[in-house]
């Protein structure tokens, strides 16, 4: 059965500061992987997804995330994290159907001033 | 705005009561998702309705049923409800399969207290 993991349920990082969130998966078929940014009380955001082709994938707000498929991991990263990005983060799989669409249990991220 | 409109967005109600919560999806998607999403069990997935039909269920209980209507919005229907319902819900609509990359767009969600 499909599954997403994300090891780490909390981070803490200073403004200004790199970032890396991790993401695990086992999927059967060809994954089609996400990363979606809920804030407080807010719906899922977004942030980017990955098909095929570059394993590098860029999204919105600055993130990228890199595919490893040797590893089965779609690593989602930031090389200077703002205040506003203090929100909860949550990796997901799917197929190209839309079948079978599963969300990791979320990291959520906290921001130092 | 992802096009996606959920309502109500909030919801309070006594035990044992029934409830209905709409999803719209966004203008030409054929697919709506339901998702519940609680402190203890994070984002579960519930059902999936395409272009009318029932196409996948998740953890969904059996008092729990849903519906995708001729004109695509969909309901999600929660009876005999119990404190543990207590959650947001969330549903997230896609253009379908075979057309395009899957891609699912979020409503703000419901949030429903049972009390």
């Amino acid at each position: 059965a499909q599954s997403v993991t994300q090891p780490d349920i909390h981070i803490t990082v200073s403004e200004g500061a790199s970032l890396e969130l991790r993401c695990n998966y086992s999927y059967g078929a060809t994954p089609y992987l996400f990363w979606y940014v809920q804030s407080p009380g807010q719906g899922l955001q977004l942030l980017l997804k990955y098909f095929s082709g570059d394993t590098l994938v860029q999204g919105i707000k600055g993130f990228e995330a890199e595919f490893k498929r040797s590893q089965s991991s779609f690593n989602l990263r930031k090389p200077s994290v703002h205040w506003s990005d203090a929100a909860e983060y949550f990796c997901a799989v799917g197929d190209y159907y839309g079948q079978n669409f599963v969300f990791g249990p979320g990291t959520r991220l906290s921001v130092l001033p | 705005d992802s096009g996606v409109t959920q309502t109500p967005k909030h919801l309070i109600t006594a035990t044992g009561q029934r409830v209905t919560l709409r999803c719209s999806p966004r203008s030409g998607d054929l697919s709506v998702y339901w998702y519940q999403q609680s402190l203890d069990q994070g984002l579960q997935f519930l059902i999936h309705y395409y272009n009318g039909e029932e196409r996948a269920k998740g953890n969904i209980l059996e008092r729990f049923s849903a519906q995708q209507f001729p004109d695509l919005h969909s309901e999600l229907n929660l009876s005999s409800l119990e404190l543990g319902d207590s959650a947001l819900y969330f549903c997230a609509s896609s253009v379908g399969p075979g057309q395009d990359p899957f891609e699912a767009f979020f409503g703000q969600g419901t949030r429903l207290t049972v009390v």
